[in-house]
C-alpha cells in the first residue's frame, strides 16, 4: 500500500506570495491532519480534516487555511508568505482501528521564504 | 506553555545496551500517547503508542511505559542498534482517538557500534 504523498518536496517563494502544497493519504484514510515543524517550536499542529470539513484547528493564524476534497486529498494554503512560514510541513493520514489509531506521517514539504 | 515536555535535547549509548527516552506531559486530558522517530529530510515513522488505560505496551524491541500519577512516560529499546540513531517524539491526543496531536521537541538517540 503506498504511503502519505506531499508535493512538492521543496519550495522556494518570496515574502508575500502564497503557496498551496498537496497531500495524499493512505487508501482508505479519511483523516488528514497538517503540522509545521521549525527547529525553534518543534511540530505543531494546523489543522485537521475529516470527510471534507476542518474538524481541528490549531493555533495558527488566519493567513494558513486547508481543505479536503472528497478523495481524501487535501491542500494547505499559506498566504502573504512571511520569513517565518520557512518550515517542514508535513502531512499525517491516520485509520481507527479497534479504539486505536496510528497516524502515518508524509515525507514533507520544505518551503523556504526569501 | 509546553505541555509535552522531552528534557533531553540527546541521548547517546552503546550499540547492545538499553535506550531510555522520557517523556512528561502536564494536561491530564491526554489520554493517547505516541512515539515516533524521525530520520533528517523524512516524515516522522509511528513506533508504538499506548492508551491511558494500560501502563506498558511492547511491540518487539520497543516497550512504552505510562506513570499517569506521574504524568510520566518512557519508550525503552533493547538492544539498541546503531540504525535507531535518529531524533525520537513523544505525542499526546486528549480525545482518545483524536487526530490532533501535542508533540514534544524530540529527543536526538545516537547508538554507538
Amino acid at each position: 500500500k503506498a504511503g502519505v504523498t506531499q508535493t512538492p518536496r521543496y519550495l522556494i517563494k518570496t515574502r508575500g506570495q502564497q503557496v498551496t502544497l498537496s497531500c495524499s493519504p493512505i487508501s482508505g484514510h479519511r483523516s488528514v491532519s497538517w503540522y509545521q515543524q521549525t527547529p525553534g517550536q518543534g511540530l505543531q499542529f494546523l489543522f485537521e480534516y475529516f470527510s471534507e470539513t476542518q474538524r481541528n484547528k490549531g493555533n495558527f493564524p488566519g493567513r494558513f487555511s486547508g481543505r479536503q476534497f472528497s478523495n481524501s486529498r487535501s491542500e494547505m494554503n499559506v498566504s502573504t508568505l512571511e520569513l517565518g512560514d520557512s518550515a517542514l510541513y508535513l502531512c499525517a493520514s491516520s485509520l481507527v482501528v479497534g479504539g486505536s489509531y496510528e497516524q502515518y506521517f508524509g515525507p514533507g514539504t520544505r518551503l523556504t521564504v526569501t | 506553555d509546553q505541555q509535552v515536555k522531552q528534557n533531553s535535547p540527546s541521548l547517546s549509548v552503546q550499540e547492545g545496551r538499553i535506550s531510555i527516552l522520557n517523556c512528561d506531559y502536564t494536561n491530564s486530558m491526554f489520554d493517547y500517547f505516541l512515539w515516533y522517530k524521525k530520520y533528517p529530510a523524512e516524515g516522522p515513522t509511528f513506533l508504538i503508542s499506548i492508551s491511558s488505560i494500560k501502563d506498558k505496551n511492547e511491540d518487539g524491541r520497543f516497550t512504552v511505559f505510562l506513570n499517569k500519577s506521574a504524568k510520566h512516560l518512557s519508550l525503552h529499546i533493547v538492544p539498541s542498534q546503531p540504525g535507531d540513531s535518529a531524533v525520537y517524539f513523544c505525542a499526546a491526543s486528549s480525545q482518545g482517538g483524536s487526530e490532533k496531536l501535542v508533540f514534544g521537541k524530540g529527543t536526538k538517540l545516537t547508538v554507538n557500534p
